[in-house]
């Protein structure tokens, strides 16, 4: 059974600084996902990463994918208080996805 | 393009009632449709899916159901609420053969 792992579950940072989310999972696959949840809101999609090696980048946030580690990386650069929100990582596993608990972020002024 | 819609946004229901949520996605045919449930601070829980008209998957036993009587019309039911089906409800999309969800805004269930 798959099952996927996201650290830290909780981050408080303060703006400008950089940090990652990491996300694992159990088995192989080789499509990954990244959400973001905002308070009391619905998820919506940020990144596709459909092949060893994806790179994908969007303002201050970029993901990458290591099939062969199985593991991805949602880092985020310089924060700013806007993308304070929950991330979830999910994998695809037989056509079905596997989430991740989510990652809470904070990133205070 | 596609669009999702899902209602309503908010609803308070006292135990034992019944439940009806509906959701219909536009702008494509023969989707995956997917309910899920949100309790509060935590993650997803994939309720049901399905993959054609008729055809529903249940993932987690409990007292709700799920039809699909149109190509892009998902419904939630319920006979008797529990207080325990509280929580966020989110009805998902995705191509025929793929997995990238795409999410409708949400039901919030109170059982009081």
């Amino acid at each position: 059974e798959l099952k996927v792992e996201q650290n830290p579950l909780f981050l408080s940072m303060q703006e400008g600084k950089n940090y990652t989310i990491y996300c694992n999972y159990s088995t192989t696959s080789d499509r990954l996902y990244w959400y973001r949840q905002d308070p009391g809101k619905s998820l919506e999609s940020l990144f596709v990463l459909l092949s060893n090696g994806a790179v994908k980048q969007e303002g201050r946030l970029m993901a990458s994918l290591d099939t062969k580690a199985r593991l991805s990386t949602l880092h985020i650069t310089a924060a700013v208080h806007d993308l304070s929100a929950t991330y979830f990582c999910a994998v695809d596993s037989n056509y079905q996805l596997i989430w991740g608990a989510g990652t809470k972020l904070i990133i205070k002024p | 393009s596609q669009t999702i819609h899902q209602w309503p946004a908010t609803l308070v229901q006292p135990v034992g009632s019944p439940l009806s949520l509906e959701c219909t996605v536009e702008g494509t045919s023969n989707p995956n449709l997917y309910w899920y449930r949100q309790a509060a601070g935590r993650g997803l829980q994939l309720l049901f899916y399905s993959v054609g008209i008729g055809q529903i998957s249940s993932e987690v036993p409990q007292n709700l159901s799920a039809s699909r009587p149109q190509d892009r019309q998902f419904i939630l039911s319920s006979k008797k609420l529990l207080l325990s089906d509280s929580g966020f409800y989110l009805c998902a999309w995705s191509y025929s053969g793929g997995t990238e969800a795409f999410f409708g805004q949400g039901t919030r269930l109170t059982v009081v």
